[in-house]
């Protein structure tokens, strides 16, 4: 099946540091890669959707120049944690689609735990 | 109200009973459902879609009433290895996807 990587699988930063998640289609082109977070015992919860070339697209209350987010080849996507505060340490996970229409199906990274102290 | 709605659980079951799962959701332009598996500290694995008319694979059998806007999981004689969280998904989008996720529904099989 379709694999998808994430890198790194865990990071821990100081308060006012920048983090860069990637995001990689190991065996197949990901037209549409999207960005969730989870916080503990909630629910995954999609932060954007970003399509190869293009300029990501941003949930409702996601800050789009804190969570920076580059789509530049159809195998990676990097999610860019600007000036990370203690309140977004969260996992962060990353999933690509052939085409995120429809009901293509989504796969899955491993998630990147990030830790902000 | 949550746009997708489940039973956190636990549900506490032991080895080869039968449960069932059940989920709401609250946009009736829904496109497509979904189960997914979660276990700790993971990602979500794609469990199965589920179809009007139902579908079923192997042990596991998913309903979907669009009338009522409920989806169901039913898991036959369970395993040790079903243990885990079973998050219901709703498509929220004709375009793009837009997959909203329940909180999810823990299961512990036990011996």
């Amino acid at each position: 099946g379709a694999v998808v990587s994430q890198h790194p699988s865990w990071v821990i930063c100081k308060s006012g540091t920048s983090v860069k998640i990637e995001c990689r289609s190991l065996d197949f082109q990901a037209t549409t890669m999207f960005w969730y977070r989870q916080f503990p015992k909630q629910s995954l919860m999609l932060m954007a959707t970003s399509n190869e070339g293009s300029k990501a697209t941003y949930e409702q209350g996601v800050e789009k120049d804190k969570f920076l987010i580059n789509h530049a080849s159809l195998t990676l996507s990097t999610l860019t944690v600007t000036s990370a505060h203690p309140e977004d340490s969260s996992f962060y996970i990353c999933s690509a689609s052939n085409s995120g229409r429809g009901t293509d199906t989504q796969y899955f990274g491993p998630g990147t735990r990030l830790t902000v102290l | 109200r949550k746009e997708v709605e489940q039973d956190p659980g636990p549900f506490n079951v032991p080895e080869g009973a039968t449960v069932a799962f059940n989920c709401t959701y609250s946009n009736s332009a829904s496109q497509s459902f979904f189960w997914y598996r979660q276990d700790c500290r993971k990602e979500p694995k794609l469990l199965m879609s589920v179809y009007s008319s139902g579908n079923e694979d192997g042990r596991f059998t998913a309903q979907l009433n669009r009338a009522s806007q409920y989806i169901s999981l039913l898991i036959r004689d369970s395993k040790l290895s079903d243990s885990a969280t079973y998050l219901c998904v709703v498509n929220v989008n004709t375009g793009f996807q837009k997959l909203v996720f329940g909180t999810g529904t823990r299961l512990l099989v036990s011996p």
